[in-house]
């Protein structure tokens, strides 16, 4: 599965969007791409995932460029609690035994303040 | 539901002991994972299990073994413990259906070994 390039850490206002921001130049057609976060002390949270169609659900928004070469996780919203770790991760449609294998890098740590 | 449980939440070995981390999941789901997490870096994949009676090893699976003799129950055994396996552990399980990688994790166990 190819890599992705996040910057190390990002800050944002409580109640504004919070863009993050994913670069992934050498994706293969078939790759998703899936974000996590991580609350500190906590176990990763899945957030939202897509192939080539922005996507959102009732956490998060994802938009993906045309040419599927990065990639922006928005949070409408900020608020305290989503002060954590995220992270972009490319992962191809697994059978068997790599299924659920996934690469996490370091991810961005996102804060938010009041 | 209470979905991925791991016992305990810390522990601190001396060099050369042994434990077992628990984790147990009631989400029915066949495949479950263990990942390791060192001080401000992203998670490392130590084993996995695509069902029950079935295991097989990560990217970092030396000092470690499995069993997977039930659905639900996926130990992660250290037999002779180091500094280096110091970390914290992560459990998680995915369920079967589909190729979406939505992984759900316990709260971890913060190992010590001195």
């Amino acid at each position: 599965d190819a890599k992705t390039t996040q910057p190390t850490s990002m800050d944002c206002a409580e109640g504004r969007a919070a863009n993050l921001p994913c670069n992934h130049s050498t994706i293969s057609g078939n790759e998703y791409v899936y974000w996590y976060r991580q609350i500190h002390s906590q176990g990763p949270q899945y957030i939202i995932h897509g192939l080539k169609n922005n996507e959102t659900n009732e956490m998060a928004s994802l938009i993906i460029t045309e040419d599927r070469k990065s990639s922006t996780l928005i949070l409408p919203h900020a608020t305290l609690r989503d002060t954590a770790v995220y992270y972009c991760i490319l992962k191809s449609p697994g059978r068997g035994s790599t299924l659920g294998r996934l690469y996490f890098g370091r991810g961005t740590q996102l804060t938010v303040w009041p | 539901n209470a979905g991925v449980t791991q016992t305990p939440k810390f522990r601190i070995l001396k060099i050369g002991q042994s434990m077992t981390l628990q984790c147990t999941q009631d989400m029915n789901h066949n495949y479950m994972y263990w990942y390791r997490q060192d001080p401000g870096m992203g998670l490392k994949l130590i084993y996995y299990s695509v069902g029950a009676g079935i295991t097989d090893k990560g990217e970092v699976p030396n000092g470690y073994n499995v069993s997977r003799s039930t659905t639900e129950d996926f130990p992660l055994r250290l037999e002779l413990a180091a500094p280096s396996q110091t970390s914290v552990y992560f459990c998680a399980s995915r369920g079967r259906s589909g190729y979406n990688e939505k992984l759900f994790f316990g709260s971890g166990t913060q190992l010590s070994v001195l």
